[in-house]
């Protein structure tokens, strides 16, 4: 069956470390895949969206890398703060180029002053 | 914040009931998503409106129903409600529906079903 898949646990850092966070996926080939962050009662944001011919996408503190060997891709922030925390979704097209996008289930990220 | 808009915030609503959720696309987009997100989970993909015209369904029941009119703003319509529809809903607009397009989310209408 087709799954995409988030670490569920939270991952909590310090201040200025850099967090990582990943995003697997089975049994699809996407085209391409976007991150989007999360608050409490909101509506997710859009980050960056990462082409299959892409590696790697860097946008100010955040990079996103596209292994769609490993059908993996990880979701980093250097230099964390405290402003970064929220939840964290990957979502790729449930078929091709169509916008009908599935999510993970997210990540929580809570960085420490 | 977006330009997308929902309404209403949160809504109370007792199981067997009907429920009628609006949104509100950005100026210029004529492509809503509607998504399911309970509560620990990520949105679930519900159905897709491109030019007032259903252009896609996920895993969910046809009592879940929507419109889009001419101005691309939508409703989803769920009638029998169960308890299990307490959720999060959301509506995200983009500019033509393609998997390339960034989707701007709204804040979303929590509903609760007793």
């Amino acid at each position: 069956s087709q799954k995409i898949e988030q670490n569920s646990e939270a991952l909590n850092i310090q201040e200025g470390k850099t967090a990582t966070l990943t995003c697997n996926y089975t049994n699809y080939s996407p085209a391409y895949l976007q991150w989007y962050r999360q608050d409490p009662g909101r509506g997710p944001v859009f980050l960056l969206l990462i082409r299959e011919n892409e590696k790697e996408k860097r946008k100010e503190r955040l990079k996103v890398t596209f292994d769609t060997t490993l059908k993996q891709s990880l979701f980093h922030i250097t230099a964390s703060q405290p402003a970064d925390s929220a939840t964290y979704l990957c979502a790729l097209d449930s078929s091709s180029n169509t916008g009908k996008l599935i999510f993970g289930q997210g990540t929580t990220l809570q960085v420490k002053p | 914040e977006t330009g997308v808009t929902q309404s209403p915030t949160h809504l109370i609503k007792t199981r067997g009931q009907q429920v009628t959720l609006r949104c509100s696309s950005q100026s210029g987009h004529n492509t809503v998503s509607w998504y399911q997100q309970a509560l620990g989970q990520g949105p679930q993909f519900i159905f897709q409106y491109y030019r007032e015209e259903e252009n896609g369904r996920g895993n969910f029941p046809p009592r879940f129903s929507g419109l889009q009119f001419p101005n691309y703003s939508s409703e989803l319509n769920v009638n029998a409600l169960e308890l299990d529809d307490s959720a999060l809903y959301l509506c995200a607009s983009s500019s033509t529906g393609q998997g390339v397009d960034e989707q701007f989310f709204g804040p979303g209408t929590r509903l609760t079903v007793l």
